[in-house]
């Protein structure tokens, strides 16, 4: 399967600890994102790089949270210091560059449970 | 900004009914695209289509179309001859067009779509 992929799936954790999820996005796109959904609502955009470069954040994402994409490839999203509020799922999407209709194609998701 | 509004937030049918999902978006850009994305029960978006602001054709995709209005700001997706697979979160999306517009999708609060055997 050469889809988005992510891990982990699911995440149970207790208040104040920190958590890292991954994201592998399709092979040859440049573009990754990070997107948060909580219960009942659309996904929210949090972040998204073109290649290692963080181009554009959302206020959504606090100081608590940080993303990287150091080769490129793989990224990472850490939540420091967790809180209940952070319960959510968590989605990466890519894209190639190429191509100008924004289509992105998205990965299953973490379910983060903050305790 | 850039909204979108799905105002139906569930619909129940029976398999076979024909069913037509709603979706009202508000932005100032000139260029911009449109999308709807299918969230089944296992949680992964998938991809239905896409519209750019130029092209206001319909567009069919077997029991699936799409009537895209810029008079009334709506891109509306009609599933006809409703299938129990259908059931899902559907999520219409806009996002900014041209040099240098934001890369994030805006999405809707989605509309539950249960298709009953």
């Amino acid at each position: 399967d050469t889809g988005v992929s992510q891990n982990p799936r699911h995440k149970i954790t207790k208040r104040g600890q920190n958590v890292t999820f991954r994201c592998d996005p399709i092979s040859e796109h440049n573009r990754l994102y990070w997107y948060r959904q909580t219960l009942g609502q659309g996904p929210e955009f949090l972040t998204y790089f073109q290649n290692e470069a963080q181009l554009e954040k959302s206020r959504l994402l606090s100081d608590r949270f940080s993303a990287e994409r150091p080769k490129g490839s793989f990224s990472t999203l850490e939540i420091q210091r967790t809180e209940q509020g952070d319960s959510a799922m968590y989605l990466c999407a890519s894209r190639p560059l190429a191509g100008v209709y924004n289509e992105q194609f998205f990965g299953p998701g973490t379910r983060l449970t903050v305790l | 900004a850039q909204k979108v509004t799905q105002a139906q937030t569930e619909i129940s049918v029976v398999e076979k009914e024909d069913v037509t999902l709603d979706c009202v978006y508000e932005t100032r850009d000139t260029t911009y695209y449109l999308f709807w994305y299918k969230q089944p029960p296992s949680g992964e978006l998938v991809f239905l289509i896409r519209r750019n602001s130029f092209d206001e054709q319909n567009e069919i995709s077997g029991r699936y179309s799409w009537n895209f209005q810029k008079s009334t700001s709506s891109f509306n997706f009609t599933i006809t001859a409703s299938q129990v697979v259908d059931s899902a979160v559907y999520f219409c999306a806009l996002s900014e067009g041209g040099q240098g517009g934001s890369e994030k999708l805006v999405f809707g609060k989605g509309t539950k779509l249960t298709v009953n055997p």
